[in-house]
């Protein structure tokens, strides 16, 4: 596609239940990253894959938080055992390589927990 | 780790008129680098424009500048001849030598007719 897409562009659930985010990069983007935006708040960085590899994890929030991607494409954020406090707006981004700096944002994902 | 501190919430311009959006930034690393986006209200983040702390030189972007003071820790955006499409979000962030990105609290820019 022309930009990075994210899937649902909005998301209700109730307190405890699973939700799994979907992040679509720009073809050919080997870098991916997510964040987490709460009202009113900056982005807060989560986590950031090259190609498949996720080098870093320490900024998932809590062990409820996880991350794959495969085949260097597509991504998924899942969320276990939701609470309130997780509900956000969800940011996906990708760039060619960690080397290119500019970052192509998704519209993200409005999660909210019930 | 990093801090990134924008200290203005709002800030309003007249249209045609210049602004400038300070952000002021913490870290012992010596090469990184620098970013402003904007976010209107569509929610689709943009990057405006970018510094490489390497370089002493201000980036510019078009009517969108910077003032990066590298000692100091600052690097503003100048936006020249302000436009109703200005009115958005402005994130500075930051980019760390381990390819994390941290990002402010915004800064609401209001441009008025």
């Amino acid at each position: 596609g022309a930009g990075v897409s994210q899937s649902p562009s909005n998301k209700v659930t109730e307190k405890g239940k699973d939700v799994e985010l979907r992040c679509d990069p720009i073809s050919g983007h080997t870098a991916l990253y997510w964040y987490r935006q709460s009202l009113g708040q900056g982005l807060e960085f989560l986590i950031y894959f090259q190609g498949n590899s996720a080098p870093d994890k320490s900024g998932l929030p809590s062990d409820r938080f996880s991350a794959e991607r495969t085949g260097g494409s597509v991504s998924t954020l899942t969320i276990q055992r939701t609470q309130q406090e997780d509900s956000a707006v969800y940011l996906c981004a990708s760039s060619l390589g960690l080397s290119n700096n500019e970052q192509f944002f998704g519209p993200g994902t409005r999660l909210t927990v019930l | 780790a990093q801090t990134v501190t924008q200290s203005q919430p709002e800030m309003s311009v007249q249209e045609a008129e210049t602004v400038t959006l300070s952000c002021t930034y913490d870290t012992s690393e010596s090469d990184y680098y620098l970013f402003w986006y904007k976010q209107p209200p569509s929610r689709q983040m943009i990057l405006v424009i970018r510094q490489e702390a390497y370089k002493q030189q201000n980036a510019t972007e078009n009517r969108f500048s910077v003032n990066f003071q590298k000692a100091a820790k600052s690097f503003s955006l100048k936006i020249s001849d302000s436009q109703l499409g200005d009115a958005a979000m402005y994130f500075c962030a930051y980019r760390s030598t381990g390819n994390q990105f941290y990002f402010g609290t915004g800064t609401s820019l209001t441009v008025i007719p």
